[in-house]
Parts: structure tokens; sequence; C-alpha cells
């Protein structure tokens, strides 16, 4: 099946960094990502929809400037959290979905981010 | 407002028993509904889709059903091996039949040998 690749793995960052996660479809192109956050034992939370070659639309309560989204190729999203700090500490995690409406996503491994 | 609800408590059973795990969801119309597995520590990992013109959907020993009406889904697991103990997360399309898909809270299912 279809492969989404996400890096880091893991990361700990200090307080007021910049951190970069990469989300990777393999074998597939997408034109659209989704970046989730999931805080331990809840549910996943769709922060953002990643478009190649335009800007990203932000859900509701995120905060654009803190979190920058760059979706410059077919097979590329990146994640950026500007200034962490520890309330940022999650687990991140990228999707694509593989080709027209109504079908599965695949989902990167994920990111566990620790800001110290 | 929009929910999607899934039982919070862990659900436990015993090997060769069929688990049944309930998602509930309210002020939705959704086009289509998924199921994924997520071990700990991981990313969500596909499952099943079932349309909404779809009553039931099955897939080795995985059964799931729509219920529009109810507005609920039921996803089984016949057979269930201790390899089945994972989360189980529910998930909708936000828009009619649009690629954002949004999860329920999930039910931890552990398989007793």
């Amino acid at each position: 099946g279809a492969v989404v690749s996400q890096h880091p793995s893991w990361v700990i960052c200090k307080s007021g960094t910049s951190v970069k996660i990469e989300c990777r479809s393999l074998d597939f192109q997408a034109t659209t990502m989704f970046w989730y956050r999931q805080f331990p034992k809840q549910s996943l939370m769709l922060m953002a929809t990643s478009n190649e070659g335009s800007k990203a639309t932000y859900e509701q309560g995120v905060e654009k400037d803190k979190f920058l989204i760059n979706h410059a190729s077919l097979t590329l999203s990146t994640l950026t959290v500007t200034s962490a700090h520890p309330e940022d500490s999650s687990f991140y995690i990228c999707s694509a979905p593989t080709g027209g409406v109504n079908t599965e996503a695949f989902f990167g491994q994920g990111t566990r981010l620790t800001v110290v | 407002s929009q929910k999607i609800e899934q039982n919070s408590e862990a659900l436990n059973i015993q090997e060769g028993k069929t688990a049944t795990l309930t998602c509930n969801y309210t002020n939705y119309s959704p086009a289509y509904l998924q199921w994924y597995r997520q071990d700990p520590g991981r990313g969500p990992v596909f499952l099943l889709l079932i349309r909404e013109n779809e009553k039931e959907k099955r897939k080795e020993r995985l059964k799931v059903t729509f219920d529009t009406t109810l507005k609920q889904s039921l996803f089984h697991i016949t057979a269930s091996q201790p390899a089945d103990s994972a989360t189980y997360l529910c998930a909708l399309d936000k828009g009619r039949g649009g690629f954002k898909t949004i999860f329920g809270a999930g039910t931890r299912l552990f398989v007793k040998a």
C-alpha cells in the first residue's frame, strides 16, 4: 500500500526554539496533506490542511503563525512549530489521501515533540 | 455541536470472542465512515471504509455496519486474538465527501489469551 514517511519520529527541543517536521508521500503524489495533533489518550485533532502550491488552511483555534506549513512539492509537506513552549509538547501526525474523494488516508508514523 | 463518540472505557474480552465497538456521531452527515487501528506511539492504520449507502462491509475477521438513521457504526472483530489489542478509531469526513477526516477519541481493546 501507499507509504507516508514522517521525520523525525521524536525530537526534544528547548523552549523558544523552532522545530521542523517533514511528511513525505513515498510512492504517490499528494496535493493535499493533513496535520494532526494528539495528546495522550485523546483523539487526533485536525490542525490544518496542507495544499501543494498554495497556502495551508487552518482549523479554528490553530495559530497559523505558530504552526507554519509549507507544501512545496507533490510529495513533501513540512510543519514548523515556531517558538515552541512546553504546552506544544504532543504527538504530531500527518496524513495524505491517495486519490479521489471517499478514499482512505495513509498516516505517517508520527513525531513525538517534547519541549523542555 | 458536532460530536463523534466512542466508548472511552477499555473493552476487555477473551481470545476467540467477538469484540464489538461502537461509534456514534451527532450533527454530521458523512458520506463515508472509516475505522483505523492505532498502536501506542504510532500513527493510525486504515482498516475499513463504509459509504453512506452501504449497510455492512467485511474484510477477513472485521465487519463494519453503518446506520445513517441511528447515526451509528458498529465495528466487529470476530475470533479475536491478543494481537488485536490496540486502540480503534472511528473517523468520518468533515464535509460531504471531502478529504478532511475527523476522528473519535478511540476505544482501547484488550484481548486476553
